[in-house]
């Protein structure tokens, strides 16, 4: 079985500010990992993964996210946050086989604060 | 374009009524899927498609019934026997092969009046 934990429901940052969404995970198996975003009434849209090769990840809208297996982390991460960052971000964690299915983490809420 | 749609974006239902959502998506994915979110709890899966007429149950399937007779189609049936159906359900395709993302259409808020 795998799981998803997101540190934290709810964080704000200043503009400017560094961001970090916290993400670890639990799979028996080497993980397939990915965050998304949602904005208001609107579906997930993807902002990067992971799967195999290289650990630091660079996605859109400037985020980037590093495995570590070690410590079973995908945080992600924006060095200079800006008001249109503000929205919920969501891990998700998938192995092979089993249909790609995709377990997600209960989600962060980022406010950006003037 | 390709993509995928939900129709319709909002829907009420009267308690006791099966409502059917639609989801419908031209990139030729093999696999589809349907989500419900709540507040606070993240999505969750209640079925998914991985080939045309298959499909098997997600983790919240009880109260919900879904169909794939065709690969761009996937509707999503909320019956009277699902006791709290109001939520937020978006339905999401891919490839099918591990490690693809899943692309997700925009959403349906269905609200039990």
């Amino acid at each position: 079985a795998q799981s998803v934990t997101q540190l934290g429901s709810h964080v704000s940052v200043s503009e400017g500010a560094l961001v970090l969404l916290r993400c670890n995970y639990s799979s028996s198996v080497p993980p397939y990992l990915f965050w998304y975003v949602q904005y208001p009434n609107q579906g997930l849209q993807l902002l990067l993964k992971y799967t195999t090769g290289a650990t630091l990840v660079k996605g859109i809208n400037g985020f980037e996210a590093e495995f570590k297996k070690s410590e079973t982390s995908f945080h992600l991460t924006k060095p200079s946050a800006h008001m249109s960052d503000a929205a919920e971000y969501f891990c998700a964690v998938t192995t092979t086989g089993g249909g790609n299915k995709l377990t997600f983490g209960t989600g962060t809420q980022l406010k950006v604060e003037l | 374009d390709g993509g995928i749609t939900q129709s319709p974006k909002y829907l009420f239902r009267k308690e006791g009524q099966n409502v059917t959502l639609s989801c419908e998506q031209n990139l030729n994915h093999d696999a589809m899927y349907w989500y419900r979110q709540d507040p606070g709890q993240g999505l969750r899966l209640i079925y998914y498609s991985q080939i045309v007429n298959d499909f098997q149950k997600g983790d919240i399937a009880e109260g919900y019934s879904v169909s794939r007779e065709k690969k761009e189609s996937f509707p999503l049936t909320v019956t009277s026997a699902q006791k709290n159906p109001t939520a937020f359900y978006l339905c999401a395709s891919s490839p099918g092969t591990s490690g693809n993302e899943q692309f997700f259409g925009p959403g349906t808020r269905l609200t039990v009046l």
